[in-house]
Formats: structure tokens, sequence, C-alpha cells
């Protein structure tokens, strides 16, 4: 097991373009939740998935964000027309329901919008 | 969205002494966590407290759940250079879900 896995680790795009994210979670975890962390700043949540279901979505998710597990393993995180304020560390963690101690991140994707 | 707030924003001590940190929040978590991050890295998780006034130590590290469920401390004792980094404390108030909420982060830098 080589813990989660997220691709790329960093992306610069220009203004505009759409974006996409991969997280690979630790196998066995059946929970899967994206954050974003911004500079100087603790991560905030955006939205998490019980095996292929999403079951919540926060307020910072904005119409121009999807997020997608489709098979319940690996998941995908969409940004389209991006702007500067997406620029941000994209974390994704994976756990087993009610496992606190398992509960592991990823190192992040960083994205910069130029 | 909501950050807890976390106390000192930074500190600046030298090698061997010891740090004290805490995190307050304006709702009741039913679980704290402490997290530390390294640049470039996702948050690797220090301690988990699960009850009020629970007091947990990992090694040199030491942490409170308050009795409001409102604060969380943390203690480091004998700091040592690979303590450097920045410390989050998160709260979990629904175990269902385990979204946490995290502060806003003590960043910690050793002087020589």
């Amino acid at each position: 097991d080589t813990g989660v896995s997220q691709d790329p680790r960093h992306k610069i795009t220009k203004r505009g373009q759409n974006v996409t994210f991969r997280c690979d979670p630790i196998s066995e975890h059946n929970r899967l939740y994206w954050y974003r962390q911004t500079l100087g700043q603790g991560p905030e949540f955006l939205t998490y998935f019980q095996n292929e279901a999403q079951l919540e979505k926060s307020r910072l998710l904005s119409d121009r964000f999807s997020a997608e597990r489709p098979k319940g393993s690996f998941s995908t995180l969409e940004i389209q027309r991006t702007e500067q304020g997406d620029s941000a560390m994209y974390l994704c963690a994976s756990s087993l329901v009610g496992d606190i101690h398992g509960y592991t991140f990823g190192s992040g994707t960083r994205l910069t919008v130029v | 969205g909501q950050q807890l707030n976390q106390s000192p924003q930074s500190m600046f001590i030298q090698e061997g002494e010891d740090v004290s940190m805490n995190c307050t929040s304006s709702s009741i978590f039913n679980t704290w966590l402490w997290y530390k991050q390294d640049p470039g890295e996702g948050p690797v998780l220090l301690i988990a407290l699960y009850k009020a006034g629970e007091l947990t130590s990992n090694g040199r590290l030491t942490a409170q759940f308050g009795i409001t469920r409102k604060d969380s401390f943390l203690n480091i004792s004998a700091s040592i250079p690979s303590d450097v980094g920045i410390y989050f404390c998160a709260g979990l108030s629904n175990f269902g879900n385990e979204k946490l909420t995290f502060g806003t982060g003590t960043r910690l830098t050793i002087i020589p």
C-alpha cells in the first residue's frame, strides 16, 4: 500500500482553462474527501464520497467545480474556466468509515492560475 | 468556510525548548485532532482526542481536549529540529461524515 496518491503534483494553467486532478485512495478505503488549502490557511472541506456516492458538497464548491468517483476507487476533481482565486493546494484524503486514525491525506496538487 | 482559531500563529524557539499552542472554536466538537504538515506535503495525524477532558500523549507530544469541547491544547517537550513545520488542529462534530474543520495553523521554527 503506497498511501493516497495525487496527480499531478503541480499544475500551472492560464485563466479560463479547464483542469482535472486525480486522487487514488488507499485501496480498501470507502471514504474519499477533497479539501482546498490556500497559502497560510488550514485545509477547507470541499466534498466527500462514500464508495461512488457523493454525499456532501461545501458551499465553497462553485458550479465550476465537479468531482466524481465513478467506480468507488479513484476520484477526479475538475475545475472549469479557472480563475486566479482557484490557485491553491488541493488535498485528497481517504478513510474507512469511522476510522479517524486511518484518515490519510495525499501530498496534494498545487494549482497556479496565471 | 469556518476555520478554528489557533494561537500563536508562529513560534521561534531554540532546540530543547518546550512548546505550547492552542485552538479555540465557537462551536462544540466531539473529536479534536492535531496534525503536522511539512512543506509540499499533506497533513499527518499526530494525536486524536475523543472525550472532553482527555489528556493523551504520543512520545514528546501531549494534547488535551478542553472541558467545554470548544478548545484543545498541544504541547511539545524538548523540541528537536524535525519538529519544524506547521501544526493544525482539526475538529470533528459529526462522527458520521468525518468532515474535518481545520484551524489556521501554528508555524514552528527552531532557531539554531
